[in-house]
């Protein structure tokens, strides 16, 4: 059982290149989340999942696409990069989405926009 | 909107020696409260949760957290920390039961275990 796992870990872009994060989890979780972590702010929401073939807008969503054509996995798109998406990038899920759940995170991608 | 303030960004503390780091969060009717712990290049795991009844929770690794609802507060103790215990600890916060935006997530507190 991996739990959430992400792919790459690293990443280095130059601004305008195109990437997508992959994002898989094996605990038939319903709901899926991308967060960004920037120092000294905590971890923002993105864009999150609450099913297959869903997505939604969270806190920070310019600038990113993301897609979940399958229940275990949730990809996030960055078409034009920019300086200002060097981020670590973190991916979690959780069974029900509710107030009181818990999400499990993956080890996170550490993306660097020169 | 919710906020979480975490007032100390690093913490440093000798081996065996007691810890607290602080938490806050802004006003609401009803909280349900969160501490999360990152290890060095790991993800975020769940150290413990508050949803209701006896304020004081315990969680893993020794650790307990106190929920105060007259001082918005929810600190994490740990009596006796090991070098292990040496991460950035996130306190979160969830108020509305608005699926996938449900937490906010303070700042972090370092929290770093000297010998």
């Amino acid at each position: 059982n991996a739990g959430v796992t992400q792919t790459p870990k690293f990443r280095v872009l130059k601004t305008g290149q195109s990437m997508t994060l992959l994002c898989a989890q094996d605990m038939n979780h319903e709901y899926m989340y991308w967060y960004r972590q920037d120092p000294g702010m905590g971890l923002r929401l993105i864009h999150y999942s609450v099913g297959e073939g869903t997505t939604a807008k969270g806190e920070v969503p310019d600038g990113y696409n993301v897609s979940r054509l399958k229940k275990q996995n949730f990809l996030l798109g960055l078409e034009s990069a920019a300086p200002s998406q060097t981020s670590v990038y973190f991916c979690a899920s959780s069974s029900q989405g509710g107030r009181t759940d818990t999400q499990y995170f993956g080890p996170g991608t550490r993306l660097t926009v020169l | 909107a919710q906020s979480v303030t975490q007032l100390d960004s690093q913490v440093p503390v000798f081996e065996e020696a007691p810890v607290e780091l602080r938490c806050n969060y802004s006003s609401s009717v009803s909280v349900y409260l969160f501490w999360y712990v990152q290890y060095p290049n790991q993800g975020l795991q769940l150290l413990l949760k508050y949803l209701s009844g006896s304020t004081l929770v315990k969680g893993i690794n020794g650790f307990e957290a106190e929920f105060n609802k007259s001082q918005t507060s929810f600190h994490l103790r740990k009596p006796s920390v090991h070098i292990s215990d040496t991460a950035e600890y996130f306190c979160a916060v969830s108020d509305r039961d608005n699926y996938g935006q449900n937490f906010v997530f303070g700042p972090g507190t370092r929290l770093s275990v000297l010998p």
